[in-house]
C-alpha cells in the first residue's frame, strides 16, 4: 500500500547513544518533514525537506540531523540521545509544501533512559 | 505566527452532527485553514482545508466565517470511529510548515 513507512515502531536508547529513525514514502512526494509529539501536546516540527538535497530547520531542530539524498527517503538522526528526546516521532510527506494532503506515518515511539 | 484557539474537549452522540469551532482572529489574507485529526496511537490524518469559501468532501464540511476570523468543522453524522483529536491549523504564508496546537479531543458516545 502506498504511504509513509517509519521504522522502527519502538526504540529504547541509553543517554548518549545515537540512532537513525527511518522514513520512506512511495508516492513521489517532494515535501517531507519530521515532527515530534510529547504526551498531551500537539506536534512540533523538527526538520523538513522540499526536495532531494534540500533540507531546513523547523521549530525544534537541536539534537537532530537530517539529509535527503533521494526523493523517497528522509532519515532523522539523533546524535547523542537525551531523556528530553523521549517522544513519539512522526514523518510526513506531501506533493508540495502547501499544507494540505499531508500523509503521516504511524510513528516511532522513542524512550531515552 | 497566526494562532488558532480550540476548545480542549467536546462530546457528541453517535449519528448526531458535530460542530467543532476554531478561532483564528490574527489570520492573514493568504493563510489557508487546514483541519487534521489524530486517532489514538496513529499519525494525524488530513480532513479538509479551505481559504474563503465553504468546502465539502466525503469526510466533513468546513464553514468559514465571512471575516475569516473563525471556522467550523462539521461532521454530519458522528460515528465512534470519529473519536479523535481534531487540529485546526493555519498554513503560514511561507508554505513550509504546519503548526499544530493542542487540538480538540472529540468523544463520541454510543
Amino acid at each position: 500500500n502506498a504511504g509513509v513507512t517509519q521504522t522502527p515502531k519502538f526504540q529504547v536508547l541509553k543517554t548518549g547513544q545515537s540512532m537513525t529513525l527511518q522514513c520512506a514514502q512511495d508516492m513521489n512526494h517532494e515535501y517531507m518533514s519530521w515532527y515530534r509529539q510529547d504526551p498531551g501536546m500537539g506536534l512540533r516540527l523538527i526538520h523538513y525537506s522540499v526536495g532531494a538535497g534540500i533540507t531546513d530547520q523547523g521549530e525544534v531542530p537541536n539534537g537532530y540531523n537530517v539529509s535527503r539524498s533521494t526523493t523517497e527517503d528522509f532519515p532523522l538522526r539523533l546524535l547523542s540521545a537525551a531523556p528530553s528526546q523521549t517522544s513519539v516521532y512522526f514523518c510526513a510527506s506531501s506533493r508540495n509544501r502547501d499544507g494540505y494532503g499531508y500523509t503521516f506515518g504511524s510513528g516511532t515511539r522513542l524512550t531515552v533512559v | 505566527d497566526a494562532k488558532t484557539t480550540q476548545p480542549n474537549s467536546m462530546e457528541s452522540n453517535e449519528e448526531e452532527p458535530v460542530h467543532l469551532p476554531c478561532n483564528h482572529s490574527t489570520i492573514s489574507g493568504t493563510d489557508y485553514i487546514h483541519w487534521y485529526r489524530q486517532l489514538p496511537s496513529q499519525g494525524p490524518e488530513y480532513v479538509i482545508h479551505g481559504l474563503t469559501s465553504n468546502v465539502n468532501n466525503r469526510m466533513a464540511s468546513l464553514a468559514i466565517a465571512e471575516d475569516r476570523k473563525s471556522s467550523t468543522l462539521i461532521l454530519h453524522r458522528a460515528t465512534l470511529r470519529d473519536a479523535a483529536v481534531y487540529y485546526c491549523i493555519l498554513q503560514e504564508t511561507s508554505g513550509s510548515r504546519l503548526t499544530f496546537g493542542e487540538g480538540t479531543q472529540l468523544t463520541v458516545n454510543p
